[in-house]
């Protein structure tokens, strides 16, 4: 069974903290992504990763960076996390032999006070 | 990536066959339709995707209209398990680089 898992499911934050969001899979994935999910917005990209050490901007990078050291972790920083990142965080994986069909964590919902 | 138009909710009973809808009528030849539903608190879930032949598998069928301007996701005997938002996305040819950009999907409620 393919699998991508998140650090938690549930975060409460601080506003000011530096928070680690982190996604591992166990596919060989090449591609990874971070989305943001909100009522009424859909699901949103925030930041890609082609390979190691590479990553892209998605839509809404502001205020988020990444991180992927190695093959199947990548990670999504808030450098100083708000009350408006408050949301739901998913992390998905895509392989080259299957390039059609994103796989995607469980999610993270992340509260910041 | 095409627009997808998609009705906001729909209901069906368990054990028969759920049709969910999807307008895609500015598609351009190379870009595929896929569909992929969240369960309540999971992630979203791939079904399946085609770019112009009707295609089926395990989780479902999928007919394309042969102008490709509109298709439809068929659940043939759909359970409770199948309660979820269903997304129909439309985007170019198979390239898992590419963002999937869901829009807010169809709603769909299995009925006992």
């Amino acid at each position: 069974d393919v699998k991508v898992t998140q650090s938690s499911r549930y975060l409460v934050k601080r506003t000011g903290e530096k928070v680690f969001l982190e996604c591992v899979q166990d596919m060989d994935h090449e591609n990874m992504f971070w989305y943001r999910q909100d009522p009424g917005l859909g699901l949103r990209l925030i930041y890609f990763s082609y390979d190691v050490k590479m990553k892209e901007k998605g839509d809404i990078p502001e205020g988020y960076s990444v991180s992927r050291e190695k093959k199947e972790r990548f990670s999504l920083i808030l450098e100083s996390a708000s009350t408006n990142q408050t949301s739901m965080y998913l992390c998905a994986g895509v392989t080259s032999g299957r390039p059609y069909e994103q796989y995607f964590g469980p999610g993270t919902r992340l509260t910041v006070t | 990536d095409a627009k997808t138009t998609q009705p906001p909710s729909m209901d069906c009973a368990e054990g028969r066959a759920a049709n969910l809808p999807c307008n895609h009528s500015t598609i351009s030849g190379n870009e595929y339709v896929y569909w992929y539903r969240q369960i309540h608190s999971q992630g979203p879930q791939y079904i399946i995707h085609g770019l112009k032949n009707n295609e089926t598998n395990e989780m479902a069928s999928l007919i394309i209209t042969e102008d490709r301007k509109s298709s439809t996701l068929i659940l043939p005997h759909a359970t409770l398990r199948d309660t979820a938002v269903y997304y129909c996305i439309v985007r170019v040819a198979n390239q898992g680089a590419q963002k999937l950009v869901f829009g807010q999907g169809t709603r769909l409620t299995i009925n006992p």
